[in-house]
């Protein structure tokens, strides 16, 4: 989805190196998600907020941190990279008040991160 | 969290009528029912969201009989583009607050491969 935008698109690092992904929505909702995707495991999610000044774990946060800089902007962290958070990232946005179905999230087009 | 079981894989013909169906035994009263494609490379994509009987709208139809202990996803003569990996899901998310987010999961998908 053009409204939900994710940067990089690719990154390649190395173990131990700090690394922030970025998102950002146009669409003006107060939900934002990260989530991770392995070969054979589906989506997992990360953290989720659902307002600037609220921030929650998901089922996969150790490793990991995040900050909401506004209603537009979700960044995950990865403090010290590690081989085995080498994955693809999704973003993800909702606001079941306006789309009026729950569960409906809008997602970016992911960043696809290789950690040596 | 309710469990989600659905087929790894399935193949299809060109122009023939493809139904994935989805278990979901611990289903909660106030959860719905939603599907979700995915395209290599990219984002889930919201297909279809139900609580009970049928739901169809121009992409698919969503069968969900009275216990709704399962759920079948009905895509209508397919086609090549329709090879994709297809996720149910099960809970509920509108007037939760963020403490008790977490009941909507995704599993590991139905790879659907349209055959030509």
């Amino acid at each position: 989805d053009a409204d939900v935008t994710q940067t990089p698109r690719n990154r390649i690092t190395k173990t131990g190196k700090r690394i922030m992904l970025e998102c950002s929505q146009t669409k003006g909702h107060d939900r934002m998600y990260w989530y991770r995707q392995d070969p054979g495991l589906g989506l997992r999610l990360i953290y989720y907020s659902f307002d600037v000044k609220d921030i929650n774990k998901g089922e996969i946060s150790d490793g990991y941190s995040v900050s909401r800089q506004a209603q537009a902007k979700f960044s995950l962290s990865l403090e010290s990279a590690i081989p085995n958070q080498t994955a693809l990232y999704f973003c993800a946005t909702s606001d079941p008040q306006t789309s009026g179905r729950d569960n409906e999230q809008f997602f970016g087009p992911g960043t696809r991160l290789t950690v040596l | 969290l309710a469990k989600t079981t659905q087929p790894i894989s399935m193949d299809s013909y060109e122009g023939q009528e493809v139904n994935i169906t989805c278990s979901h035994n611990n289903i909660a009263t106030n959860d719905y029912i939603t599907w979700y494609q995915q395209f290599p490379s990219q984002g889930p994509r919201f297909i279809i969201q139900g609580y009970k009987t049928k739901v169809t709208n121009e992409v698919a139809s969503l069968f969900i009989p009275a216990d709704r202990k399962s759920s079948t996803l009905s895509l209508p003569r397919v086609s090549l583009s329709d090879t994709a990996v297809y996720y149910c899901l099960v809970g509920a998310t509108e007037n939760m607050n963020s403490g008790g987010y977490q009941k909507v999961t995704f599993g590991t998908g139905t790879k659907l491969q349209v055959i030509p």
